[in-house]
């Protein structure tokens, strides 16, 4: 059974370019969210699709957008990059948008803005 | 506002030396206190979900247990392969936003 899985590893991108970031749910789940983590610090909530909806959202700029498509996978987009969005890009899913549920992280999205 | 702090920030342990992490929480209404495991460069790794103060979960050498403003992850008798950040985070609505902790970095040496 396939765990969360992200696209790309690694990547490195210069101020004011845009990135897509992509992510595959466990099989089973139909609820992903987004985080972002900073080195050293603990990860901060972006947003979390259901239904291919914006469920909710954290104290993020409107740079910063997403999409859930059919199949449950999403993809975060960052437009106009700055340097502070250097970060693992963490995606977590859990199962039928229950909201007690538990969520389950992929390995990460490493992006570097240079 | 909604808070979770961790303490201590890092923990050196000897191997078999067992220890205590602590999550204190702030939060308007809990619905789920939940801890990870991370190790460098790679997304957190599920450990517990807690939900209600005086309930406990057991893993291994890892029992975590929680009360109305606190949750502690004990980890007894240490290995080398227990380093790691563990994480601590609250589910502070009925939504699926989690809001976590700085996360207590652990090194057990032989």
């Amino acid at each position: 059974d396939a765990g969360v899985t992200q696209s790309p590893t690694h990547l490195i991108k210069t101020r004011g370019q845009q990135v897509t970031l992509r992510c595959s749910p466990k099989s089973g789940h139909d609820t992903v969210s987004w985080y972002q983590q900073a080195l050293g610090q603990g990860p901060q909530f972006i947003f979390q699709y259901y239904e291919e909806e914006e469920r909710q959202r954290g104290n993020f700029p409107d740079r910063f957008s997403g999409h859930q498509f059919p199949n449950y996978s999403s993809e975060l987009n960052v437009n106009a990059l700055l340097l502070g969005d250097s970060a693992l890009y963490l995606c977590a899913s859990s199962p039928r948008g229950a909201s007690t549920d538990t969520q389950y992280f992929g390995p990460g999205t490493r992006l570097t803005v240079l | 506002e909604d808070q979770v702090t961790q303490s201590p920030e890092a923990l050196r342990l000897q191997e078999g030396e067992s220890s205590s992490l602590n999550c204190s929480y702030t939060v308007s209404g809990l619905r789920g206190l939940f801890w990870y495991r991370q190790d460098p460069g790679k997304g957190p790794e599920f450990l517990f979900t807690l939900y209600s103060a005086g309930e406990e979960k057991e893993k291994e050498r890892l029992k975590a247990t929680l009360t109305k403003k606190e949750s502690f992850l004990h980890i007894t008798a240490p290995k080398p392969e227990d380093s790691a950040t563990y994480l601590c985070a609250v589910r502070p609505d009925s939504w699926g936003k989690l809001q976590f902790g700085a996360g207590t970095q652990v090194v057990v040496t032989p």
